[in-house]
């Protein structure tokens, strides 16, 4: 079955830098790599998603880039401000007939004022 | 539209005491999940519906937990003979078929003493 790996397991910058969190994942046809936010307390939310016939998407402050070929995507947070501060999951599916995600293990973000 | 709805938001029992968590779904939605997530961790898949086919029970991690859905609408799950690690946050996730975006409601707190 698909493995995903999420890296790193904490993430502390300043406000106003940029954060990358980065994932692999093994299953060669996964083909949607989405990002979930979950602030404390709270249940995780979509935050941006990407297919496999896109290298990248961006969506205002945030953006996901993914490498079919090394089987890796990220996700970029640019201009970073104190409501970034989550935990952020990333997560892949192969979409044949199965809508099934495997998630990573999460990021924990925190922006430093 | 309403999203994705369960209840109750917090459960207090006793170990060894039977528990039910009820799901209600994104109406239309016929693809279902459930996860937990311990404290400070990750989700851990469970259990998923889709449709009519047989649910996937890849990830029960014992068989005192069992789910159940009626159609495509409510699920409930059971655990059985609590113990103290089943405490942790069940979510259950909604989406529609064919399509992964998965939608959270805001789970169930659950604690064995």
């Amino acid at each position: 079955g698909e493995n995903v790996e999420q890296h790193p397991s904490t993430l502390s910058v300043q406000e106003g830098d940029s954060a990358v969190i980065k994932c692999t994942y093994s299953d060669s046809a996964s083909n949607y790599f989405p990002w979930y936010k979950q602030e404390l307390g709270k249940r995780p939310q979509l935050i941006i998603d990407i297919r496999s016939n896109v290298g990248e998407k961006k969506d205002q402050r945030i953006a996901v880039t993914l490498n079919k070929t090394a089987k890796h995507f990220s996700l970029h947070i640019t201009e970073t401000q104190p409501e970034d501060s989550a935990v952020y999951f990333c997560a892949a599916s192969t979409n044949f007939g199965n809508e099934k995600l495997t998630f990573g293990t999460g990021t924990r973000l925190t922006i430093i004022p | 539209g309403a999203g994705v709805s369960q209840s109750p938001s917090n459960k207090v029992t006793e170990k060894g005491k039977d528990v039910e968590l009820r799901c209600d779904p994104i109406s239309g939605h016929t693809a279902l999940y459930w996860y937990r997530q311990r404290l400070g961790q990750g989700l851990e898949f469970l259990i998923y519906f889709q449709g009519n086919s047989a649910p996937d029970k890849s990830g029960l991690p014992s068989d005192r937990f069992s789910a159940e859905r009626t159609g495509e609408s409510v699920s409930t799950l059971t655990i059985q003979r609590t113990q103290q690690e089943d405490s942790a946050v069940y979510l259950c996730a909604s989406s529609l078929a064919g399509i992964e975006t998965q939608y959270f409601g805001p789970g169930t707190r659950l604690l064995v003493l």
